[in-house]
């Protein structure tokens, strides 16, 4: 069974205190792994897709790092407008039902950064 | 830039009541998807859709949810009746379908549902 597990569940951080996020995951046949903000009471928002250990990416103060059996989200000098809750997800191929691709959550870290 | 709508944002029932929920993808994407929430937790699909077909509803529970995508664009999901433990979140996403890329899903602000 896909299992994500997230840590640490909620992180507080000082303004400029730079951090990582970690994100264990176990998947047979790997699509894809994703990472997502998401604000209070709002949908989460789409921040990247990994394919392949060693892969990385970058988006303005994050930085998003895979290997074949976790995930990091480096977060570099972080703002108070980083705070949110950080979603990892991944993505298998099922061949059952016509090619469902599911994506599977971690239940997410709380980042606070203080000012 | 292009969003997944829905609607209601907020709804408020009694438990044994109907409850429905809208959403509209993100104009050509081919995949549309419902989770769940609860508070605390992260997104659990429901159903997923490609076009208007059904090709993953294993989560969903049959006897009280039924979801439809009758012309293949927008989508409702209906729960009759509504129990104490259906209070959560409910998610709409959509994604692009291409046959070997694999595409992020797009949010919507969700339907916060609120059972008494």
């Amino acid at each position: 069974e896909d299992q994500v597990t997230q840590s640490p569940e909620a992180l507080r951080l000082q303004e400029g205190e730079s951090s990582s996020l970690n994100c264990s995951y176990t998947v047979s046949g790997l699509r894809g792994l994703f990472w997502y903000r998401q604000d209070p009471g709002k949908g989460p928002e789409f921040l990247f897709t990994l394919y392949s250990a060693g892969e990385e990416k970058e988006k303005e103060r994050l930085k998003a790092t895979l290997t074949k059996k976790e995930s990091f989200l480096h977060i570099t000098a972080p703002k108070p407008e980083d705070s949110a809750t950080y979603l990892c997800a991944v993505r298998r191929s099922t061949r059952t039902q016509g090619g469902s691709e599911k994506l599977v959550f971690g239940k997410g870290t709380k980042l606070t950064v203080n000012p | 830039e292009a969003e997944v709508a829905q609607s209601p944002r907020y709804k408020i029932t009694e438990k044994s009541q109907a409850v429905a929920f809208w959403c509209d993808p993100i104009s050509g994407h081919a995949t549309l998807y419902w989770y769940r929430q609860i508070l605390g937790q992260g997104p659990e699909l429901l159903v997923q859709f490609q076009d208007e077909s059904v090709v993953d509803d294993s989560q969903l529970p049959k006897d009280r949810f039924s979801a439809e995508r009758l012309k293949g664009v927008d989508s409702t999901l209906k729960i009759q009746p509504a129990e104490l433990g259906d209070s959560a979140m409910y998610l709409c996403a959509s994604s692009l379908r291409r046959d070997r890329a694999v595409s992020p899903l797009h949010f919507g602000n969700g339907t916060r549902l609120t059972v008494t």
